[in-house]
């Protein structure tokens, strides 16, 4: 079936460094979203992006949506401990009638002060 | 505060049982969105309703099923629970349905069930 894979499935960093996290999905997507999820809390929508290539910056998070529209990525420069949470992405695919929401398993963030 | 309410926010009972969780999505949303996330699952995708029907299915086991409601409010209903339907529960909703470009997720504050 279609599946999205997310890594890492958890990475630790110091405060000030950089972070990446990575989706791959099994075929091609309508559109991407990322949601950020803190400890405790619930997810909550970062961004969405929609065309082959898009990159979208907001403050130090960049999203980049690949070419062919299987993979994307979520890059945070100078990680803030603030960052901390479970990124996840989410790939709308074309399933027919039964279009829904692929969701990869999330990366856990942990950063150190 | 994203707008979605979810009754109750807790919830314990035992194998066995049966237990109805409910959602009010934000104001004018008509897709409502079932998820469970347990520890070693992540997110999952239940199913979706959009204005009062059924629009999208995903792991939902024949034990649980849904509805939403005129008002457009939804309810997940779980029997014969088992142990490992242990799990928190979000509801999520947006203004339109997947088919559309659109559709920012708003999640409620989840129900965290515990079966004993």
């Amino acid at each position: 079936g279609q599946q999205v894979m997310q890594i890492p499935q958890y990475q630790h960093v110091q405060e000030g460094e950089d972070f990446t996290t990575y989706c791959n999905s099994s075929t091609t997507l309508s559109n991407i979203q990322w949601y950020k999820q803190r400890p405790g809390g619930h997810p909550v929508f970062l961004i969405q992006l929609v065309k082959s290539g898009e990159v979208k910056k907001q403050k130090r998070l960049t999203f980049q949506f690949g070419e062919a529209k299987k993979n994307s990525s979520l890059h945070i420069t100078a990680t803030q401990t603030t960052d901390v949470g479970t990124y996840f992405c989410a790939g709308l695919a074309n399933a027919g009638n039964n279009r829904k929401l692929i969701w990869g398993l999330g990366t856990s963030l942990a950063v150190n002060p | 505060d994203s707008g979605v309410t979810q009754t109750p926010k807790h919830l314990i009972t035992a194998t066995g049982q049966r237990v109805t969780l409910r959602c009010s999505p934000r104001s004018g949303d008509l897709s409502v969105y079932w998820y469970q996330q347990s520890l070693d699952q992540g997110l999952q995708f239940l199913i979706q309703y959009y204005n009062g029907e059924e629009r999208a299915k995903g792991n939902i086991l024949e034990r649980f099923s849904a509805q939403q409601f005129p008002d457009l409010h939804s309810e997940l209903n779980l029997s014969s629970l088992e142990l490992g339907d242990s799990a928190l529960y979000f509801c999520a909703s947006s203004v339109v349905g997947l088919a559309d470009r659109y559709n920012e997720q708003f999640f409620g504050p989840g129900t965290r069930l515990t079966v004993l």
